[in-house]
């Protein structure tokens, strides 16, 4: 079946670490999306790609970093340069803009700071 | 900039009432515009989207929405409300020119009083 995968669903991290959640799609998707979900404050875009090998900050970026070298998969890494890492985050997917645009979204990784 | 606003933070109903979930967005041009819905611990769901025509709406799960232009509105509604419709719904708005993304409100946690 097509969809998106996200691994692991839950990640305990020790302060000072690094550590990358895995996102895959199968749907031929062009876009890919991180966001990250915190209690009472919604969805909020980390970074996004719209293409291979070309990705763009959002509006919370800072302590986070990606790549895009496989259209399938968009792995985002948090470092240890971000203060609250612990929250819920979702990687979704999209064709390109247009009537038919309509994101779809994994089942979330649980980032915990231990 | 864009925007999304749900204004009820939490809602309760009974099971067998009439639901409607408030968001207002701000954007300079016709919008696309989105209701999700969000099980605890899963990724969102689309409920239904709307991109131009007819300004009400139809989606899954017996769920409708109302485009209002001149109130900047696109409220969620469903006639009767089943238990299994306690979840975390979310309203978003886009992509935008030159700018494949989502934005998206805070969103409105339903409990369902049996």
């Amino acid at each position: 079946d097509g969809g998106i995968t996200q691994s692991p669903k839950y990640l305990f991290r020790k302060e000072g670490q690094n550590v990358t959640l895995s996102c895959e799609q199968n749907l031929n998707h062009d876009a890919m999306y991180w966001y990250r979900q915190d209690p009472g404050q919604g969805l909020r875009l980390i970074y996004y790609s719209q293409i291979v090998n070309d990705f763009q900050k959002g509006d919370i970026a800072e302590g986070y970093s990606v790549s895009r070298e496989k259209k399938e998969s968009f792995p985002l890494t948090v470092t240890s340069a971000q203060k609250n890492p612990t929250a819920f985050y979702l990687c979704a997917s999209s064709l390109q803009g247009g009537p038919g645009f309509e994101a779809f979204f994994g089942q979330g990784t649980r980032l915990t700071v231990v | 900039a864009q925007s999304v606003t749900q204004p009820d933070i939490h809602i309760t109903v009974s099971e067998g009432a009439s639901l409607e979930l408030r968001c207002n967005y701000s954007y300079g041009a016709t919008p696309y515009l989105f209701w999700y819905v969000q099980s605890p611990g899963q990724g969102l769901q689309l409920l239904l989207k709307y991109f131009s025509g007819d300004t009400l709406v139809q989606g899954i799960k017996g769920f409708e929405a109302e485009f209002k232009r001149s109130q900047s509105s696109f409220n969620l509604r469903k006639p009767s409300v089943h238990g299994s419709d306690a979840a975390e719904y979310f309203c978003a708005v886009g992509p935008f020119q030159g700018a494949q993304k989502l934005v998206f409100g805070q969103g409105t946690r339903l409990t369902i009083n049996p």
